[in-house]
């Protein structure tokens, strides 16, 4: 079984869609969670941070299950641009990042 | 620097061939962290340092793979007797501390032909 599990889709959406990614990981000691986005296997870019709490930015809402040990991320009025691959990243205590498969998002006009 | 450098962009090496990458990290930041994306988007860790010393290796292959980060030089990761599945993107990643964000370079992508 792999450390963090996503549905690497892909999800083809038109714009202004709202699109869900979820995640599950199988450490509940980990420390952090992030999303990360990919773009043509360029870099992965830090998109957001994830709490217990929830928390948003601009379109996008992530959210944190300790208990079941999920992960989510919610894109609101889908743009062309959020076309990318979506990472699911958890923060082992050592500092190393372990990353899901990558969920790819393609946004139509 | 304000980003984090690695070259080459390409490299292509035979079957058997050795392969050295490098990273230079943010000015300031004392952690270091090497991760491999081969095909299907799949990330691998492979090891940290904490300025030049070894932080985590537990991702690193026990045989033909070493790194280093000596002091006033770019860190290097290098695979002696490359294998068609050493194949993938090399990213360097660097932190001001261990729970930090992560910057990551722009890779360097090993061909073994």
């Amino acid at each position: 079984r792999k450390e963090v599990e996503q549905d690497p889709g892909p999800f083809n959406v038109p714009e202004g869609a709202t699109v869900a990614f979820n995640c599950t990981y199988s450490n509940s000691a980990s420390q952090s969670f992030f999303w990360y986005r990919q773009d043509c296997r360029k870099e992965p870019k830090l998109l957001m941070s994830v709490y217990s709490s929830g928390n948003e930015d601009g379109r996008f809402t992530a959210q944190l299950n300790r208990a079941s040990q999920y992960i989510s991320l919610l894109i609101r009025d889908s743009k062309l641009s959020d076309s990318a691959t979506y990472l699911c990243v958890v923060r082992e205590y050592t500092g190393k990042l372990i990353f899901g498969q990558g969920t790819t998002l393609q946004v139509k006009p | 620097g304000e980003e984090v450098a690695q070259t080459p962009k390409h490299l292509v090496r035979g079957e058997g061939q050795k392969a050295k990458l490098y990273c230079a990290p943010i000015k300031g930041h004392s952690y270091v962290f090497w991760y491999q994306q081969v095909l299907k988007n799949e990330f691998k860790f492979l090891i940290s340092f904490q300025n030049e010393n070894v932080f985590d290796e537990t991702g690193m292959p026990k045989e033909r793979f070493s790194a280093k980060c000596l002091p006033n030089s770019p860190c290097s990761l290098e695979i002696q007797a490359t294998k068609l599945e050493d194949s993938a993107v090399y990213f360097c990643a660097s932190s001001p501390y261990q729970s930090y964000e992560q910057y990551f370079g722009p890779g360097t992508r090993l061909t073994v032909t």
